[in-house]
């Protein structure tokens, strides 16, 4: 059963250029999460997805960055005209629909996508 | 807004002595989580806690959960160079039904010396 699966681990965009992270998760996961790490920091919640639907966004910058994940394939963060500060690392994690013990409640993350904005 | 506070937030041991990371939260949730983080890598799970009083323990790493403190543990025994990392707690926003959104501490780096 493969993980958390993001892509590309690492991306290097010059400003004003857009960004496109991939994730798909864990086989039997319906829910997706995006967080930002930020250098030194702790990650922060993003967005929060199942198939065809944004459930919670409320920590996704209001301006130029949008999130989706459709019927088929993988779940893409989109960064337009990117700037420095958004240079970080972008994780997405998944859970299964009905947690149930231990392992049902536990997040998974992928291996993170780093943003480096030039 | 729910607020997760790690102390230290760096500890530098020594191999073989006892340590403790301290994670507080400030209103009530109903799942916590420990996150191990090496540079440049993903979060390993360690730990969730999923009621008060909840103990968990895996080889030098022992985690607990006091929902009433609103407080969890990690306990580090005899300290071992691979635990070289940097240790997050994330808190589960209640009321978000079966999904989980986390707050997650600033981390706390423990770095093992000789």
């Amino acid at each position: 059963n493969a993980g958390v699966m993001q892509n590309p681990r690492h991306l290097v965009r010059r400003r004003g250029q857009e960004a496109r992270l991939r994730c798909s998760p864990m086989k039997g996961h319906s829910h997706v999460y995006w967080y930002r790490q930020l250098p030194e920091e702790g990650l922060k919640f993003m967005v929060y997805l199942q198939k065809e639907n944004i459930i919670d966004e409320s920590g996704m910058p209001k301006e130029r960055f949008s999130a989706e994940f459709p019927k088929e394939g993988p779940s893409i963060l989109r960064i337009q005209q990117v700037v420095r500060g958004d240079s970080a690392a972008y994780f997405c994690a998944s859970s299964p629909p009905n947690p149930v013990g231990d392992s049902g409640n536990t997040i998974y993350f992928g291996e993170g996508s780093w943003l480096t904005v030039v | 807004e729910l607020k997760v506070e790690q102390n230290p937030l760096f500890l530098s041991m020594q191999e073989g002595k006892n340590y403790t990371i301290y994670c507080n939260y400030s209103t009530t949730s109903d799942r916590l989580y420990w996150y191990r983080q090496d540079p440049g890598k993903s979060l390993e799970s360690l730990f969730v806690l999923l009621s008060n009083g909840a103990v968990k323990q895996e080889g030098r790493l022992m985690a607990s959960l006091d929902t009433k403190a609103r407080l969890s543990t990690l306990h580090i025994t005899a300290a071992v160079h691979d635990l070289s990392a940097t240790y997050f707690c994330a808190v589960n926003i209640i009321n978000t039904g079966t999904a989980s959104k986390l707050t997650f501490g600033t981390g706390t780096r423990l770095q093992v010396t000789l």
